[in-house]
């Protein structure tokens, strides 16, 4: 079945050291992958988006994601994190022929230690 | 640009009462979906509409209704309300095209009583 798994649902990291979350989906070819980052009561940001090309995008506020075709892997990392950067992310995918919309995983909540 | 908006923004419902939330979309764009995000089930695609036409449903019952108008906000229904229904309602919009990059609003909250 297609699928987005964000094996991670907590994750508690101190301010300033780096940060990954993990993202694998399962479809038959390659969607395209988002990340979008939720503060509480809020909208989603979107973060970046990968359609093709150069494997390793930026996106904004210091993340970077990087696209592993043979692990189906879209994790997303950061260098050095930021007390703002407490939110929950959710890493999402588009394929026109599942049904032209977005599917999204589980999502991962970060909590910053000062 | 004015980024997507959703009124009202919180929205307090009896057990039986339908319920009508509207999204306006970003200036040219011609494609709007819903979401509801629960603590449960996460978030579930409702539905899209393009150019004032459904294009695609999600797995909700008939209860969930939606319309796009000429200028491009949509609304979207619910009926019979049912205490399972109290979500974040979220509204993204997008160019429609099928790269799917999709901006969504604040949301709207409805607490169903």
């Amino acid at each position: 079945a297609q699928s987005v798994t964000q094996p991670d649902i907590h994750i508690t990291v101190s301010e300033g050291a780096s940060l990954e979350l993990r993202c694998n989906y399962s479809y038959g070819a390659t969607p395209y992958l988002f990340w979008y980052v939720q503060s509480p009561g809020q909208g989603l940001q979107l973060l970046l988006k990968y359609f093709s090309g150069d494997t390793l995008v930026q996106g904004i506020k210091g993340f970077e994601a990087e696209f592993k075709r043979s692990q189906s892997s879209f994790n997303l990392r950061k260098p050095s994190v930021h007390w703002s950067d407490a939110a929950e992310y959710f890493c999402a995918v588009f394929l026109k022929a599942a049904g032209n919309k977005l599917t999204f995983g589980g999502g991962t909540r970060v909590l910053v230690k000062p | 640009k004015a980024g997507v908006t959703q009124t009202p923004r919180y929205l307090i419902k009896t057990r039986g009462q339908q319920v009508t939330l509207s999204c306006s979309p970003i200036s040219g764009h011609r494609s709007v979906s819903w979401y509801q995000q629960t603590p449960g089930q996460g978030l579930q695609f409702l539905f899209e509409y393009f150019s004032e036409t459904q294009r695609n449903k999600g797995n909700f019952p008939g209860r969930f209704s939606g319309r796009q108008f000429s200028n491009s906000r949509s609304e979207m229904n619910v009926s019979t309300l049912e205490l399972g229904d109290s979500a974040l309602y979220l509204c993204a919009s997008s160019t429609g095209t099928p790269d799917g990059e999709q901006y969504f609003g604040p949301g709207t909250r409805l607490t169903v009583t």
